[in-house]
């Protein structure tokens, strides 16, 4: 098994290109999750979906889409990026909805915008 | 949004030493949640805890689950080399039926050899 595997490693836009970064777990896992990592904040919650078929709005969505392709695959879209969505973006996956179960994170995308 | 606090912030160790980070939040969390992350890595869930008063262990990595329920400690004993990283705590929250993960800032662990 791969786990979660996130694509690309390494990103560079200018201010207002547009990108999606993609994500795809093969642990049959129901929910995912999109994150961002930022110096001295932790990792903070953009989007996530429960189950196929389903997103919601997580801590700092703003400036972000996501769309859960199918149970594998949960990719986020930045539409016109800016600056301040310098950051390290993180996929995860859990198998089930409740407090016990663990999320499994991918490698992470380093995502520069000039 | 809600926030777990972490302290140290950072901690430069020598090898060998015993290290100790603690994680504490304004509420009450039902499950507190250890993570590392290497350079270049996602975060690995080291430790889980689910009950009030539990400490668990594994390996060198022993974790306490407050018995207030608003913070949880996590002790490395013995720090070699491979225990550089950044130490997350973590809670999880159910809203809408979907589990969200409550981060602490993180611990960056620096050992000298």
């Amino acid at each position: 098994n791969a786990g979660v595997t996130q694509t690309p490693k390494f990103q560079v836009l200018k201010t207002g290109q547009s990108m999606t970064l993609q994500c795809a777990q093969d642990m049959n896992h129901n929910s995912m999750y999109w994150y961002r990592q930022d110096p001295g904040m932790g990792l903070r919650l953009i989007y996530y979906s429960a189950s196929e078929g389903t997103t919601d709005k997580g801590e700092v969505p703003n400036g972000y889409n996501v769309s859960r392709l199918n149970k594998r695959e949960f990719s986020l879209r930045l539409e016109s990026a800016a600056p301040s969505q310098t950051s390290v973006y993180f996929c995860a996956s859990k198998r089930g909805r409740t407090s016990t179960d663990t999320q499994y994170f991918g490698p992470g995308t380093r995502l520069t915008v000039l | 949004g809600q926030q777990l606090n972490q302290s140290p912030q950072s901690m430069f160790i020598q090898e060998g030493e015993d290290v100790s980070m603690n994680c504490t939040s304004s509420s009450i969390f039902n499950t507190w949640l250890w993570y590392k992350q290497e350079p270049g890595e996602g975060p690995v869930l080291l430790i889980a805890l689910y009950k009030a008063g539990e400490l668990t262990s594994n390996g060198r990595l022993t974790a306490q689950f407050g018995i207030t329920r608003k913070d949880s400690f996590l002790n490395i004993s013995a720090s070699i080399p491979s225990d550089v990283g950044i130490y997350f705590c973590a809670g999880p929250r159910i809203v809408q039926g979907a589990q969200k993960l409550v981060f602490g800032q993180g611990t960056r662990l620096t050992i000298n050899p």
